[in-house]
């Protein structure tokens, strides 16, 4: 059975502080895929990482960062976290192919605070 | 830019009644993605659409494609309390990889 997992389902972290999440698929996918869904706004795409060590800019990448070192396992790392950060973040991984088989599996998603 | 609009907004039914959620295009979708979202929880994928015309069901949902490829609905037929969540719409965008994602239909089911 096909599976995202994301590091932690809560994260409550300060101002400032260094932020690391962590998405791990097991589907031996070469494209994963960090979002950030708000209320209205819906899902934005923040990076994308088509092979290990590569990767492309979204829609919002201002103030995030991300790391992709094994083929499985792609982080989101907010170098200094601020309050307009506090949303839910949702990992996606997909095969390197075009419709219709390029559907795309989320994680459960973290629900991150910064106070 | 390409954007998908959705509506409504949000939703809210009583058991047993049918309902419809729209996903429009300002452009030619080249692969559109319907998913449901409980609360605080990731997607779940429920189908996906590239030919013009096109339909597909799944128990009570059905999703059909127009015929320009600009415009999706998802019926759900007889609703349930369980069909309660989020529903959104993702579309593939021509010549890479991403999606772009409508902003979601909240829906409730009243038992």
């Amino acid at each position: 059975d096909v599976k995202v997992t994301q590091s932690s389902r809560y994260l409550v972290k300060r101002t400032g502080e260094k932020v690391f999440l962590e998405c791990v698929q097991d589907m031996d996918h070469e494209n994963m895929f960090w979002y950030r869904q708000d209320p209205g706004l819906g899902l934005r795409l923040i990076y994308f990482s088509y092979d290990v060590k590569m990767k492309e800019k979204g829609d919002i990448p201002e103030g995030y960062s991300v790391s992709r070192e094994k083929k499985e396992r792609f982080s989101l790392i907010l170098e200094s976290a601020s309050t307009n950060q506090t949303s839910m973040y949702l990992c996606a991984s997909s095969l390197p192919k075009y419709p219709p088989h390029n559907e795309q599996f989320f994680g459960p998603g973290t629900r991150l605070t910064v106070l | 830019s390409q954007e998908l609009e959705q509506s409504p907004q949000s939703l809210i039914v009583q058991e047993g009644k049918n309902l419809t959620i729209n996903c429009t295009s300002s452009k030619t979708l080249y692969g559109l993605y319907w998913y449901k979202q409980k609360y605080g929880e990731g997607l779940i994928f429920l189908m996906m659409l590239q030919k013009g015309g096109e339909e597909k069901s799944h128990e009570k949902i059905t999703a059909k494609l127009d015929e320009k490829k600009q415009q999706s609905s998802l019926h759900i037929t007889a609703s349930q309390p369980s069909h309660a969540g989020i529903y959104l719409c993702g579309a593939a965008t021509s010549g890479t990889y991403k999606y772009i994602f409508g902003t979601g239909t909240r829906l409730k089911v009243l038992a």
